[in-house]
This record gives structure tokens, C-alpha cells and sequence, in this order.
């Protein structure tokens, strides 16, 4: 079974761009949960999806978006970027069937100038 | 407020000797854990994971040990070996989000 896959897997962007970047979960998994990580910081939970619908969200601003698609596919969209952005932004996947683990994406990282 | 912490950023252990990696969480209705590993520039692995109905679980050189009064989790890695170097991350699962601790960065020597 393929895992979980995000595209692309590096970007440069500039101050005040907009950015999407794509997550393809694992077959059969309906949630897809997105991180941003930067050095010291952990993991930082952006937002989760299921069914299309965000069942939860992290303490970002609104220029941090996303959205899912019904073939469980999601995208997360940064407008307005700023410098502070630039990190690695992970993607994981579950079943969303109870107590569960989620599967990463190798992550997508991004470079704001 | 950090939910799920781990005090230490880093951690040196000589290659065959035991590796512990501590992580402590402050919600008691946290009732299931996970501990990744991440090398750089990589999405985290899976390594292994426990439910708050147990205090200890096995995978191969991995053990998780849970002890739900003092809100406390560890992993051991015995033997360690050069390979096992990396970031690990404990993380509890929560209401639709997992919270990630900040990660403790292990480095086995050969």
C-alpha cells in the first residue's frame, strides 16, 4: 500500500505570495491532519479533516487554510506569506476509527524570502 | 500551554547501551500515546504506541512503559545502535489532533 505522498516537496516563495501545497493520504484513510514544524518548535497541529468537513483546528492565523477533497486528498493553502512561514509542513493520514496512529508524508519545504 | 513535554532536547548514549527517552503530559484524558522518530527533512516514522489500559508495550529493541498516576511516559531502545540516532517525538492523541511533545534528539556512538 502506497503511503502517504505530498506534493511538492520543496518550494521558494516570496514575501506576501500565496502558497498550496497537496497531501495524497494512505488508501482507505479518511483523516488527514496537517503540522508545521520548525527547528525548536515540535510539531504545531494546523488543522484535521474527515469526510471533508475540519473537525479541528490549531491556534494559526487565518492565512493558514485548507480544505479536502472526497477522495480524501486535501490541500492546505497560506496566503499573504510571511518569513516566519518557512518551515517543513507535514501531512499525516489515519482511519479515524478510534484510538489509531497516524501516518506522515515526507513534508513539504518552504522557503520564504 | 505545552500538554505534552519533554524536557530533554537531547540525549547521548554509547552504541549497545540502553536509550531512555522521557516524555511527560499534563491531561488525564489522554488514553493513547505514540513515540515517531524523524530524521531531517523526513516526515516521522511511526515507532511504536501504547493505550492508557496499559502500562507496557514491546516491539522488538522498542519498549514503552506508561505510568498514568505521575502522568508519565518513557521510551527504552536496548540495544541502541548508531542507526537509532534522531529526533523522537512522543506524541498524545486528542480530540481529532495528536499533541507532539518537542522532540528529543538521541545520538548513539559508535
Amino acid at each position: 500500500k502506497a503511503g502517504v505522498t505530498q506534493t511538492p516537496r520543496y518550494l521558494i516563495k516570496t514575501r506576501g505570495q500565496q502558497v498550496t501545497l497537496s497531501c495524497s493520504p494512505i488508501s482507505g484513510h479518511r483523516s488527514v491532519s496537517w503540522y508545521q514544524q520548525t527547528p525548536g518548535q515540535g510539531l504545531q497541529f494546523l488543522f484535521e479533516y474527515f469526510s471533508e468537513t475540519q473537525r479541528n483546528k490549531g491556534n494559526f492565523p487565518g492565512r493558514f487554510s485548507g480544505r479536502q477533497f472526497s477522495n480524501s486528498r486535501s490541500e492546505m493553502n497560506v496566503s499573504t506569506l510571511e518569513l516566519g512561514d518557512s518551515a517543513l509542513y507535514l501531512c499525516a493520514s489515519s482511519t479515524s476509527t478510534g484510538l489509531e496512529t497516524q501516518y506522515f508524508g515526507p513534508g513539504t519545504r518552504l522557503l520564504v524570502l | 500551554d505545552q500538554q505534552v513535554k519533554q524536557n530533554s532536547p537531547s540525549l547521548s548514549v554509547q552504541e549497545g547501551r540502553i536509550s531512555i527517552l522521557n516524555c511527560d503530559y499534563t491531561n488525564s484524558m489522554f488514553d493513547y500515546f505514540l513515540w515517531y522518530k524523524k530524521y531531517p527533512a523526513e516526515g516521522p516514522t511511526f515507532l511504536i504506541s501504547i493505550s492508557s489500559i496499559k502500562d507496557k508495550n514491546e516491539d522488538g529493541r522498542f519498549t514503552v512503559f506508561l505510568n498514568k498516576s505521575a502522568k508519565h511516559l518513557s521510551l527504552h531502545i536496548v540495544p541502541s545502535q548508531p542507526g537509532d540516532s534522531a529526533v523522537y517525538f512522543c506524541a498524545a492523541q486528542g480530540t481529532y489532533k495528536y499533541i507532539f511533545g518537542t522532540g528529543t534528539r538521541l545520538k548513539v556512538l559508535a
